[in-house]
Parts: structure tokens; C-alpha cells; sequence
């Protein structure tokens, strides 16, 4: 089974900020990711991070804390676009385990 | 410069059969890893190829079997299908044997077992 936490479904409104968190298991931890998946598309790479702190490109930023085994995808300026799947990844050095997802739905 | 690609798109076959599934790494890409996704979970992985050699299972049965080409492109086989197998199979390339750094993802071949 999967041993990513996220919420399954997050709600906001356009042109708002929202926050995704991830909780990830410990052991064989090289990184964490963020993916981003459209229905019936392909997973597409968002971001990645190996170290504490905060990642920032373009509206998207995402931050990790080991201590905490924690980590959270942050969207700024929502767009009706950005409706989609969201998805946090370990980074287990051959392979990437995901969480189950969570859906965001944006409302105008 | 292409991105990842997978052959086919779409599939549907009869429980028992077997599939190969095809994947073209990104080029400049080395190492192809395969992901069965089912319907609202996330991506499971199958295994990882490098060097032409299997690296790494997840917990898949013997059923499933791949290879790795000398121009890095892979295969994935599926014998003795059964309807549980019926999935988004995800090829995802990346660069020296490292499975999780900014890997890359085809659109994926959705397989139907009827």
C-alpha cells in the first residue's frame, strides 16, 4: 500500500492561493516531488525537493522539512487550468512513491 | 526533441492473453522505469530498467517481465492477463539509473482486459 499521506480533495476559488500537504515515510528518503495530472493525461513533473526549505518556479512553490517528514505544494493565483490531480512523490532513489492523490477543484 | 514515448495508446485484450507495452525514452535519457496507475490511485511501480538490466522490482508478479534495448528503449510484458490488470501502464525515463529526480512521463498506454 501507499505511505503518502495528502488530503484526497482540496476546494478553492480562482485567483486564490492553496496549500497541498504530503506526509511521507522516512526510511529510503532521497527527495520528494510533486507531480501534476490532468484526467486521462500523463503525470507531468512540477517540482523537487532533496532539502529543507522552500522551491519556488513560477506560480507553484513547494517546501519540505525532513524533521518533520513533511512537505507541501503551494499554488498561487489559481487558474481554472490548474484543475487537476496533484500528486507528492518519494524519491526513493530507483523508484518514486506516490501518494494517492489529491483533486483540486477551482471555482470561478 | 521528443519526450517520452509509448505504444500504444489504447489496448483491449482477453483475460489470458499476453501484452507487450513499447516506451522511447526521452532522449538523452538512459533509464526507463514502468508504473501501473488504476482508475483515482497513484502510480505503482513495476520496475526499472538500466544498462539493460532489471535494477529494481516493486511487488509484481513473475507475470510481468521487461527489457531493455541497447538504444535504451524498453518493453514491458504482461503474460496470462487477468481484468486486475486492466490499468494506465506509465513509462517514465530518466538519466543515470536514478529513478526519482525529475523523471519524465509518456501519456501512457491504457490497457482493458475484457
Amino acid at each position: 500500500g501507499q505511505s503518502l499521506e495528502q488530503p484526497s480533495e482540496v476546494t478553492a476559488v480562482e485567483g486564490a492561493i492553496v496549500q497541498i500537504n504530503c506526509t511521507y515515510q522516512t526510511s529510503g528518503f532521497y527527495g520528494l516531488s510533486w507531480y501534476q495530472q490532468h484526467d486521462g493525461g500523463a503525470p507531468t513533473f512540477l517540482s523537487y525537493n532533496a532539502l529543507d526549505g522552500l522551491e519556488e518556479t513560477g506560480r507553484f512553490s513547494s517546501f519540505l522539512s525532513r524533521s518533520d517528514s513533511y512537505g507541501y505544494l503551494l499554488l498561487q493565483e489559481l487558474q481554472m487550468k490548474d484543475s487537476a490531480s496533484y500528486f507528492c512523490a518519494q524519491d526513493s532513489n530507483y523508484q518514486l512513491i506516490w501518494g494517492a492523490g489529491t483533486k483540486l477543484i477551482i471555482k470561478p | 526533441d521528443a519526450g517520452v514515448t509509448q505504444s500504444p495508446t489504447h489496448l483491449i485484450k482477453t483475460r489470458g492473453q499476453q501484452v507487450t507495452l513499447r516506451c522511447s525514452p526521452k532522449s538523452g535519457h538512459d533509464t526507463v522505469s514502468w508504473y501501473q496507475q488504476a482508475l483515482g490511485q497513484g502510480p505503482q511501480f513495476i520496475f526499472q530498467y538500466y544498462e539493460e538490466e532489471e535494477r529494481q522490482r516493486g511487488n509484481f508478479p513473475d507475470r510481468f517481465s521487461g527489457h531493455q534495448f541497447p538504444n535504451y528503449s524498453s518493453e514491458l510484458n504482461v503474460n496470462a492477463l487477468l481484468l486486475g490488470d486492466s490499468a494506465l501502464y506509465l513509462c517514465a525515463s530518466s538519466l543515470g539509473g536514478r529513478g526519482g529526480t525529475e523523471a519524465f512521463f509518456g501519456q501512457g498506454t491504457r490497457l482493458t482486459v475484457v
